[in-house]
Formats: structure tokens, sequence, C-alpha cells
């Protein structure tokens, strides 16, 4: 079975600092990982994604996350926030050898920037 | 990255109607797309996976003969609600798997339907 953790519903941070939002997952093989951002009353739309080869892994809008196989993690990151950054953040997996099944998402985490 | 557009973005209705909804892939062909449905400050709840040419698949709980989905071709598929009731209202998304272009696997997803049963 596939899942993902999210374990704070909200982070708040002061515009200009670094943001983390944080991200586990279980699988039983190897993960394709993915992180979405939600504007109100909006879809998702696409960050990133990691699927193979290096670990840090660079997306929209200044994001990064870096996958660490050994604490089952995939964290989100930026090294300076904006206002708008101001969303709802989703993690989401699903396993290499899963065929064509759909994405496993978290709960969701409510990211707030301060100015 | 993928376009996936979705139609209409709002909609109310009394109570007993049907409501159609489409699902759009604009720039990319998409062998399988998902639906799924968000309750206010939740996250996404998987109600069924759709592949062209085939029936959907629909998650444990989700009533299909309630909830049609039809995906007539590569680039869209529809969800209808039929008999609507005011507990069907719902954010519904949804989403389509990238089939070539180099990107496989990523999900891009649409804007979304607000659905309002009065």
């Amino acid at each position: 079975a596939q899942s993902v953790a999210q374990p704070e519903d909200q982070v708040n941070v002061a515009e200009g600092n670094p943001l983390t939002v944080k991200c586990t997952y279980s699988v039983s093989g190897n993960p394709y990982l993915f992180w979405y951002v939600q504007y109100p009353n909006r879809g998702l739309q696409f960050l990133l994604k990691y699927i193979t080869g290096d670990n840090l892994v660079k997306g929209s809008y200044g994001f990064e996350a870096e996958f660490n196989k050994s604490q089952t993690s995939f964290h989100l990151k930026k090294p300076s926030a904006l206002v708008s950054d101001s969303a709802l953040y989703f993690c989401a997996v699903r396993d290499v050898f899963s065929g064509n099944t759909p994405l496993v998402f978290g709960k969701g985490t409510r990211l707030s920037v301060i100015a | 990255g993928a376009v996936v557009s979705q139609h209409p973005s709002r909609v109310i209705c009394k109570s007993g109607t049907s409501v159609k909804i489409e699902c759009r892939s604009l720039d990319f062909q998409a062998t399988t797309m998902f639906w799924y449905r968000q309750f206010p400050k939740q996250s996404l709840m998987l109600m069924a996976t759709s592949n062209e040419g085939s029936k959907a698949t629909y998650e444990q709980g989700v009533e299909k003969d309630k909830f049609l989905i039809n995906h007539a071709s590569l680039t869209l598929s529809t969800l209808t609600v039929t008999s609507a009731h005011p507990e069907d209202s719902s954010f519904y998304i949804c989403s389509a798997r990238v089939l070539s272009r180099g990107e496989t696997d990523t999900q891009y997803f649409g804007p979304g339907t607000r659905l309002t049963v009065l």
C-alpha cells in the first residue's frame, strides 16, 4: 500500500525567510514523488517531481525538494518565501511498479507567508 | 506543463437534477483520467479512474450509478452527477495522466468545478 504523510496542517513563515513543508511517504517499491500547489477555488498546479536521478529536484516558482530514501522523505523547500506563495500544498506518491494507478495524496499543508 | 480544462467552473442546480462536468486535455492525449472530490479544507478523495474506451473503475464507497463517467476519447472524459442532492455539493477536480511528451507519470489537474445543489 502507498501512503503519504504531511505532519503539519499549517506552516507560518515570514516573507523573505526560508520555508520547508514536510512530507514522508511509504511505498513497497520505488517511489515517484510529486508536489502540487492549490490556490483557493482552483485545481492543483504541478510544482515538481522526483522520478530518478539527482536527489535534489528543482521546480516552478523557485521551489525545490530533496528526495531522501533513508528517511523516506521528500520535503519541499524555498530559500526565500513570498506572500504569493501562501496556498495549500500537497505531496503525492506513486509506486513505480504499481501499474496504471493514480497518485496518492497527503492531506495537505496550508502555507501562510506573512509580510 | 500540460493543460487540462473543466467545464463548467461553477454550477448551481436544484435537487433531483443531473449535472454533467466535462474534462478535456487540451494539448496532449490522456489514456487515463481521474476524478477527485474535495471537501472544504480537506485533501482530494479519488472517486474513479477513467480509461479511454473502457468502463471506469470506481473507488470503494463511490456509487457508480450516481456518478456516471464516460471517457469517449483520448482528450475527453465526462462526469455526470445523476439526481443530485445537497450532500453532493462539493468541488470536483479531474486529472489527466500525460501519455507522451516525455513527461510520463505526471498528472495534470483541471481547475475544478464547484457544484452546489439546492
